[in-house]
């Protein structure tokens, strides 16, 4: 039974990092594929980016480009999604996805339960 | 990137009916089409995959269809239980992207 868990919410400053971690359990950690969704207030669904553990690569949306990080660390089974220079627009909820077998690395059919992330002065 | 339009943005359904939600994507993406519902402080739940395949535990009154640009998403004798959003993905070109969801609402 796969399962993924997030790290709790978050308060941070405009300007600094926030760093969630999603840890990953019921499955062989090679064969996930990790992708971070956020959701805003009121609005819908973003893509973040998304990180291949097998392979050790991590892709991210040009928006996100230089602002984050995805890494995953398979002796802990746990995904991490960093963002830097935050912002007021940045307050959502941050949600782990992943892809767990052979199919599409970009289907969810795993999730976490999201993480709060505000940023405010 | 490839752009995903949903329509309609609001559809307003009697439970029992059948709701049909529609995707279009902005270039083909094949089949590769993905379908969630979401509910407030709930995760996404994965319903159907390329763009036709119920997913593990989905009830058969969920069905997808539809090939290259135009997709749909049918619910049929609506329960009261899938009142929600629902978003379509495609997972075709990086990056994936989603549409910007249909509110399903009780009519």
């Amino acid at each position: 039974q796969v399962q993924l868990v997030q790290s709790g919410a978050e308060v941070k400053r405009p300007g600094s990092s926030v760093k969630v971690s999603c840890k990953a359990s019921g499955g062989i950690f090679s064969n996930y594929a990790f992708s971070w969704v956020r959701q805003a207030p009121g609005q819908g669904l973003e893509w973040m980016g998304a990180i291949i553990p097998l392979i050790n690569k991590a892709d991210y949306v040009q928006k996100f480009q230089g602002r984050l990080t995805i890494t995953a660390d398979e002796s802990t089974t746990t995904a991490y999604m960093e963002l830097s220079s935050l912002r007021s627009e940045d307050t959502a909820m941050y949600f782990c996805g992943a892809r767990y077998g052979s199919d599409n690395y970009y289907i969810l059919a795993f999730w976490g339960q999201g993480t709060q992330v505000t940023v405010s002065s | 990137e490839v752009v995903m339009t949903q329509f309609p943005a609001t559809l307003s359904v009697s439970p029992g009916e059948t709701a049909t939600l529609s995707c279009r994507a902005s270039q083909s993406v094949s089949r590769n089409v993905v379908w969630y519902q979401k509910k407030p402080g709930q995760a996404p739940r994965l319903l159907i995959s390329r763009a036709s395949t119920r997913a593990t535990g989905i009830p058969v009154r969920f069905s997808g269809s539809g090939s290259g640009t135009d997709f749909t998403l049918t619910i049929s004798s609506l329960q009261s239980e899938d009142f929600a959003v629902y978003y379509c993905q495609q997972c075709n070109n990086w990056p994936p992207t989603f549409g910007q969801g249909t509110r399903l609402e009780v009519k």
